[in-house]
């Protein structure tokens, strides 16, 4: 167990649809960012939170948004969803900058 | 921008053979770098890091030395398992200021050892 919960492990939906994925951060990391995963793009950084602000932005498409609340936890919501947006969403957290980071177990998304 | 390209795999080695895996990184600044691994089913663990040039990360047999001059930190360990199987990708961090550190990651290079 990395530290990093995220939930739920496995979610399969329909195209325009939408979908909430949540993660925990490793107890104390005050950063958390998300990842996409998919075999032709590789690991995409997607976004990075810290304390509730963002603070840096990837290749984050304007259909999906996410959210750091005061307790620390972020979700990712992905909107009208395509079959395109089928992959692996990572959460990770970080203490700071160049610490690197830790990675929960993943969201595969399956969209039908 | 950032970039980092890493071999392409899959690798096939014998157990107890030597592996290097090359990663070339390209990055304004100083960046820190990271090798993660990444077993069947699960997400990324961080393997060995640097964070400045001539550093050496060592974990679990596992070696990485940043070179600025060549801008690689390529991975070596001298006599693998069966157990090290798993997808390897090498990472940058360069920071813009602000606390703003998104990781950019290679490709990944898939590593199969075989008994």
């Amino acid at each position: 167990d990395s530290g990093v919960t995220q939930t739920p492990k496995h979610l399969i939906t329909a195209t325009g649809q939408r979908v909430t994925l949540r993660c925990s951060p490793r107890s104390g990391d005050l950063s958390v960012y998300w990842y996409q995963q998919s075999l032709d793009q590789g690991l995409q950084f997607l976004i990075q939170y810290y304390n509730g602000e963002e603070r840096a932005k990837g290749n984050i498409l304007e259909r999906f948004s996410a959210q750091q609340f005061p307790d620390l936890h972020s979700e990712l919501n992905l909107s009208s969803l395509e079959l395109g947006d089928s992959a692996l969403y990572f959460c990770a957290s970080s203490v700071g900058v160049g610490y690197g980071y830790t990675f929960g177990s993943g969201t595969r998304l399956t969209v039908v | 921008g950032n970039s980092v390209t890493q071999m392409e795999g899959p690798v096939t080695l014998s157990e107890e053979a030597f592996l290097t895996i090359n990663c070339t990184y390209t990055a304004t600044g100083y960046p820190s770098l990271f090798w993660y691994v990444q077993y069947p089913g699960e997400g990324l663990q961080l393997l060995l890091k640097a964070t400045k040039a001539d550093d050496k990360g060592s974990n679990k047999g596992f070696e990485a030395t940043y070179r600025k001059e060549t801008t690689s930190f390529h991975l070596e360990k001298g006599s693998v398992q069966v157990s090290d199987s798993a997808v390897y990708f090498c990472a940058l961090s360069s920071s813009s200021g602000g606390g703003a550190d998104g990781l950019t990651f290679g490709k990944g290079t898939h590593l199969i050892i075989q008994p």
